[in-house]
C-alpha cells in the first residue's frame, strides 16, 4: 500500500519557470510533511516542512501549499533555475515527525536553461 | 563537516558474503535511521534507534539484516549472505530529540551497495 502518492513522475520546465509538485496521502494520522531535494549520488536534503495547522508556508523560492480536507499537499519553486535540477520527494509522517518517514517516489524535475 | 557521515560510500560484493555498514550521527543527535533506497524509488524505512535502544524495525528488514548502535554514538548495519535484491543505496538518517518542535531528520550520502 502506497501511502503517499506523488505526482509527477519527471517534469521540464524553462528557466524562470514555477515547477508544481503534487503529493497525496492517505493516513489521516500523518501530521508532518517535509520535503526533500536529492541529486545524484547524494543523500536527501531537507528543503522545507509543513504541519497541518497551516495552509502555507514560504522559505526563499520554496512554497508549500496545503489542504488538510483533500489530503493533498505540494511543492511550488519560485524563479526556478538550471540549479534547482533534482530528484524532489516528499514525504509524510505521524507524531511531529517522530515516528519515520513514509516517502513518495519522487520526481525527477529538469529546469533548462 | 559536522553532517551524517557513512562508509563505505561505494561497495561490491558478492551473492553470499557479509557487508556492513558504518553511519556516524551529526553529533548530539539521540535519533538515528536506517533507510533503503532503490533505483527511481523513495527512501523505505528499515530501522530506527533512540541513543542505544532500537526501537523500531520494518518488515523490510529480514534476519539477514542486523542493526547495531552499541554506545548511542555511531550505527553499523550488517547484511549477511547478500543477494542481488539487496542491492540499493543505504542511508543513514539522524534527528535529535531536544529543543524541537517536530523531528527533522539529517541525511548522510549513502553507502551504495552492489551484489554481483
Amino acid at each position: 500500500q502506497q501511502q503517499v502518492k506523488q505526482s509527477p513522475q519527471s517534469l521540464i520546465v524553462q528557466k524562470g519557470g514555477i515547477p508544481i509538485i503534487n503529493c497525496a496521502y492517505e493516513n489521516t494520522a500523518f501530521d508532518y510533511f517535509p520535503w526533500y531535494q536529492q541529486f545524484p549520488g547524494k543523500g536527501p536534503a531537507l528543503l522545507i516542512a509543513i504541519r497541518p495547522d497551516v495552509s502555507e508556508k514560504k522559505e526563499g523560492r520554496f512554497t508549500i501549499s496545503f489542504n488538510k480536507s483533500a489530503k493533498q499537499f505540494s511543492l511550488h519553486i519560485m524563479d526556478s533555475q538550471p540549479g534547482d535540477s533534482a530528484t524532489y520527494f516528499c514525504a509524510a509522517s505521524k507524531n511531529s515527525g517522530y515516528s519515520t518517514l513514509t516517502f513518495g517516489k519522487g520526481t525527477m524535475l529538469l529546469v533548462s536553461p | 563537516d559536522t553532517g551524517v557521515s557513512q562508509d563505505p560510500r561505494h561497495k561490491i560484493t558478492k551473492r553470499g558474503q557479509n557487508v556492513t555498514f558504518r553511519c556516524d550521527p551529526i553529533s548530539e543527535h539521540n535519533r538515528l535511521y536506517w533507510y533503503r533506497q532503490t533505483l527511481g524509488q523513495g527512501p523505505e524505512f528499515l530501522t530506527y534507534f533512540q541513543n542505544e535502544a532500537q526501537l523500531e524495525k520494518s518488515r523490510l528488514l529480514s534476519d539477514r539484516f542486523s542493526a547495531e548502535r552499541p554506545k548511542g554514538s555511531f550505527s553499523t548495519l550488517e547484511i549477511q549472505r547478500t543477494e542481488q535484491g539487496d542491492s540499493a543505496m543505504y542511508l543513514c538518517a539522524s534527528s535529535s530529540l531536544t529543543g524541537t518542535s517536530y523531528n527533522e531528520q539529517f541525511f548522510g550520502p549513502g553507502t551504495r551497495l552492489t551484489v554481483l
